[in-house]
């Protein structure tokens, strides 16, 4: 499964758009891009995935370029709530099942 | 709808100890996986179950541990004679079928003292 590379931690504001983007230089074709978010005390919880191009749910958008070697997760307007660690997750979605390998994702800190 | 649970959410064993951490998927989700997570780190995958069927066990550290789902749906993993290694926490995930979304427990807190 491809490795993928993330910022450790980001800091914003309340109100301010937030881009995290996540470096998958070994990605396959058959490789989906997922992203999941984790609050403290909790497990992990899905916010969205693409293969390519945009795709936007009524959480966050992510933007996949066409060589596919990284993506970027937006979250629009965060708010102390969105406070959180965010993983980026490349593989295979189909066949049997998703053995999920998860790095050591981005901390995101969102100050009043 | 419910979500998956499991229990007990925090568990302090001493070195040694046998300790179980159960499992409730969501109903009728067919698949079933446990990850463990170490203290600032993401979740590591240890196994897998399709219904009472464990597919794969390869990211279990050692053959203290064991992972059981005889009916296809509660499942319990065992970790034997406990070790300071093990405290991390212990994260259930289901879904519908194999290849689709987990949803996640709130996990389990191991503490081996």
């Amino acid at each position: 499964l491809a490795k993928t590379t993330q910022p450790i931690s980001m800091d914003s504001y309340e109100g301010q758009e937030v881009n995290i983007t996540c470096s998958h230089n070994n990605i396959a074709t058959n490789d989906y891009i997922t992203w999941y978010q984790q609050f403290p005390s909790q497990g992990p919880r899905f916010i969205i995935q693409g293969y390519k191009t945009k795709v936007t749910n009524e959480v966050a958008s992510l933007f996949i370029p066409a060589d596919r070697k990284s993506s970027t997760l937006s979250l629009p307007r965060v708010s102390l709530s969105d406070t959180a660690v965010y993983y980026c997750l490349v593989g295979d979605r189909g066949g049997g099942y998703n053995k999920l390998i998860f790095g050591a994702g981005t901390r995101l800190a969102v100050h009043p | 709808g419910a979500g998956v649970s499991q229990s007990p959410r925090y568990k302090v064993a001493k070195r040694g100890q046998d300790v179980a951490l159960r499992c409730d998927p969501i109903s009728g989700h067919v698949s079933l996986f446990w990850y463990q997570q170490a203290l600032g780190q993401g979740p590591e995958f240890l196994t897998y179950f399709q219904n009472e069927a464990q597919l794969d066990k390869s990211g279990l550290p050692s053959d203290r541990f064991f992972a059981e789902r005889p009916e296809g749906s509660v499942s319990t993993l065992k970790i034997q004679r406990t070790q300071q290694e093990d405290s991390a926490v212990y994260l259930c995930a289901s879904s519908l079928e194999g290849g689709g979304e987990q949803y996640f427990g709130p996990g389990t807190r191991l503490t081996v003292t």
